[in-house]
């Protein structure tokens, strides 16, 4: 099925250290959002983006929804062990319940 | 109950089994999806539903899977004749109304290992 080109694949970092990501699409979305999924349970959402160029912040994480709307980036912050986890950009077009999802990103923090 | 709830936690079956996944959605909630998650993999769409409607279920991979919400709560999703490539997280999420905006809540999932 369609994926969204997610990147790095894998980031392996110091603590305190800040991190990016980014999602690139070939289709344009209206929503982009990005999840933090931790073994043995389901993504839970991070921060949902609903307009082009909008910036969005939840404490130590910025999100950014790509004036294109092919794009979005998720930043954290001087990282913390508990930020390890696999890290998922996902898209809506328009007019679609569905989500399609990055392949992910996994993120390890060493204390 | 508080989240999306889902059963059971992992599943075994041997090859050309049977077997039945269920979701029970957060109270209240419209909209039910269900996901595939392969090893390494991001989750991918299988069906929706609003209420007990069907909408889509253009991701469901083959005629040997179905997917059913009878009284637009809980849910269940069959997989018949099960094969080794149906092994996967199958993961249940449900939102309160379904519009565009509306925010999505996971369940842990069940984990399915096919022998």
């Amino acid at each position: 099925g369609q994926q969204l080109n997610q990147s790095p694949q894998s980031m392996f970092i110091q603590e305190g250290e800040d991190v990016s990501m980014n999602c690139t699409s070939s289709s344009i979305f209206n929503t982009w959002l990005w999840y933090k999924q931790e073994p043995g349970e389901g993504p839970v959402l991070l921060i949902a983006l609903y307009k082009a160029g909008e910036l969005t912040s939840n404490g130590r994480l910025t999100a950014q929804f790509g004036i294109t709307r092919k794009d979005s980036f998720l930043n954290i912050s001087a990282s913390i062990p508990s930020d390890v986890g696999i890290y998922f950009c996902a898209g809506r077009e328009g007019g679609s319940e569905k989500l399609v999802f990055g392949k992910g990103t996994k993120l390890t923090v060493n204390p | 109950g508080a989240g999306v709830s889902q059963s059971p936690r992992y599943k075994v079956a041997k090859r050309g089994q049977d077997v039945a996944l269920r979701c029970d959605p957060i109270s209240g909630h419209v909209s039910l999806f269900w996901y595939q998650q392969a090893l390494g993999q991001g989750p991918e769409f299988l069906t929706y539903f609003q209420n007990e409607a069907q909408l889509d279920k253009s991701g469901l991979p083959s005629d040997r899977f179905f997917a059913e919400r009878p009284e637009g709560s809980v849910s269940t999703l069959k997989i018949q004749r099960t094969q080794q490539e149906d092994s996967a997280v199958y993961l249940c999420a449900s939102s309160f109304q379904g519009f565009p905006n509306e925010k999505l809540f996971f369940g842990s999932g069940t984990q399915l290992s096919v022998l």
